[in-house]
């Protein structure tokens, strides 16, 4: 079955530090995989995706690129902000078959002190 | 001009109890679906309804009965409530033929006491 590890938090950084939020999959074929971020109290907003294998997906200064080879979506972003401050959770989702739900990595929470 | 609402937001109630969740949304979008947030953060797909049809079913108790009255609403319905069903319950909903992204609702913060 399908399924994501994402590198375990808290993750706790200094602003304008540079951030990586490691994201490896399992999948059948080759998905889409997403970024979700979670800001507290707040529901889940897609911040980047990607569909196929080398494109690179990026929003708000944060960038991740598809890497067929080494099954990874890794999160990166050069300089963050103290509004940076949420739970990251890396996606993924099948293209084929009827049963198209996000399977979720475990959340990173990323905390960003000024 | 909220895309996808969810009500309550917050619900507190007994063990024992029947409560109902309800989830809209204004995207015309044809597929909704729920998912609970547990303690730790972690997500996990509970149901899938693609134009009112049930696609996914993942195992959850049979206490739990979605409910999609037409496309734009996924109710889900929780029969004698149990302390371990304290979590957030997202709402999501998507097009399939037009693009996959799921855009979130706020989500419900349920209690069992």
């Amino acid at each position: 079955g399908n399924s994501v590890t994402q590198m375990e938090g808290p993750v706790t950084l200094s602003e304008e530090a540079f951030l990586t939020i490691n994201c490896t999959y399992t999948a059948t074929g080759y998905p889409s995989l997403f970024w979700y971020v979670q800001y507290p109290g707040e529901g889940l907003q897609l911040l980047l995706k990607a569909t196929k294998a080398d494109d690179k997906g990026s929003n708000k200064g944060f960038e991740a690129t598809y890497r067929k080879e080494t099954t990874s979506f890794h999160l990166e972003k050069g300089s963050v902000q103290v509004s940076d401050s949420a739970v990251y959770f890396c996606a993924l989702r099948s293209k084929t078959g009827s049963a198209r739900q996000l399977t979720f990595g475990s959340g990173t929470q990323l905390t960003v002190l000024p | 001009d909220t895309a996808v609402s969810q009500t309550p937001k917050y619900l507190v109630t007994q063990m024992g109890n029947d409560k109902s969740i309800k989830c809209e949304q204004n995207l015309g979008h044809d597929t909704m679906y729920w998912y609970k947030q547990d303690s730790k953060k972690f997500l996990k797909i509970m149901f899938s309804y693609n134009n009112k049809e049930l696609i996914i079913n993942e195992t959850v108790p049979n206490r739990f009965s979605p409910k999609s009255p037409d496309k734009a609403h996924l109710n889900l319905h929780i029969n004698s409530l149990e302390l371990g069903d304290s979590a957030v319950y997202f709402c999501a909903s998507s097009h399939e033929n037009r693009g996959e992204t799921q855009y979130f609702g706020p989500g419900t913060r349920l209690l069992v006491l």
